[in-house]
């Protein structure tokens, strides 16, 4: 059952633009939300997170924006810089830590 | 080291025969995740063991799959009679938890592949 979904699978960015990626969830027992990170052959390293209590995050160049009643969440990267091209995955978690993953969506940023 | 370690990192085996693919997740982490990741898919949620409770084995495929957590420290997945399909990358994943929402660190993963 898809109860976090990426519904693009990709997204090309020039360097220096905004790369926006997004994630809807259906279960409203999710309260905690994260984004990882993967590069090839590598496990998903974690981004970056927020609480439902909470309806932005910002760290550095990177933001998550929670709208709860929508259930959807973003991640916002300002300036996209080439490294930052990856895998990213959206993930929720219920209040027993039970984590479920969204199917990813493959960063490209083009210098 | 500090971080998840799984083994073997890479495994071929014959379709029919078992496997077992080992996690050992960082010390004191009460919380231990099984993903798999096959060939440009997601993240496929397999199982989660939270300290002493009844796992959430509701993402295992089928009856060929089983995990155990010994110890609440090392896990293993166990494969029977493996089939072509089977083939992927396993991913398991602890975090701290203890009642608090916190970020899950992932080892490197074992590839399967079944021939």
């Amino acid at each position: 059952d898809q109860q976090v979904k990426q519904n693009s699978p990709s997204l090309s960015v020039q360097e220096g633009r905004i790369s926006i990626l997004n994630c809807d969830y259906t279960n409203s027992m999710f309260d905690y939300f994260l984004w990882y990170k993967k590069y090839p052959a590598e496990g998903p390293t974690f981004l970056i997170s927020i609480s439902s209590i909470k309806d932005k995050n910002e760290d550095g160049r990177f933001t998550v924006f929670l709208n709860k009643s929508a259930k959807h969440l973003s991640l916002h990267i300002v300036p996209s810089q080439p490294g930052d091209s990856a895998v990213y995955f959206c993930a929720a978690l219920n209040n027993n830590n039970d984590m479920r993953f969204g199917a990813g969506t493959r960063l490209t940023v083009k210098p | 080291g500090a971080g998840v370690s799984q083994s073997p990192s890479n495994k071929v085996t014959e379709k029919g025969k078992d496997v077992e693919l080992r996690c050992d997740p960082i010390s004191g982490h009460t919380a231990l995740y099984w993903y798999r990741q096959s060939l440009g898919q997601g993240l496929e949620f397999l199982i989660y063991f939270q300290g002493n409770s009844a796992p959430d084995k509701s993402g295992l495929p089928s009856d060929r799959f089983s995990a155990e957590r010994t110890g609440g420290s090392v896990s293993t997945l166990t494969i029977q009679r493996t089939q072509q399909e089977d083939s992927a990358v396993y991913l398991c994943a602890s975090s701290l938890s203890g009642g608090m929402n916190t970020e899950a660190f992932f080892g490197q993963g074992t590839r399967l592949t079944v021939v």
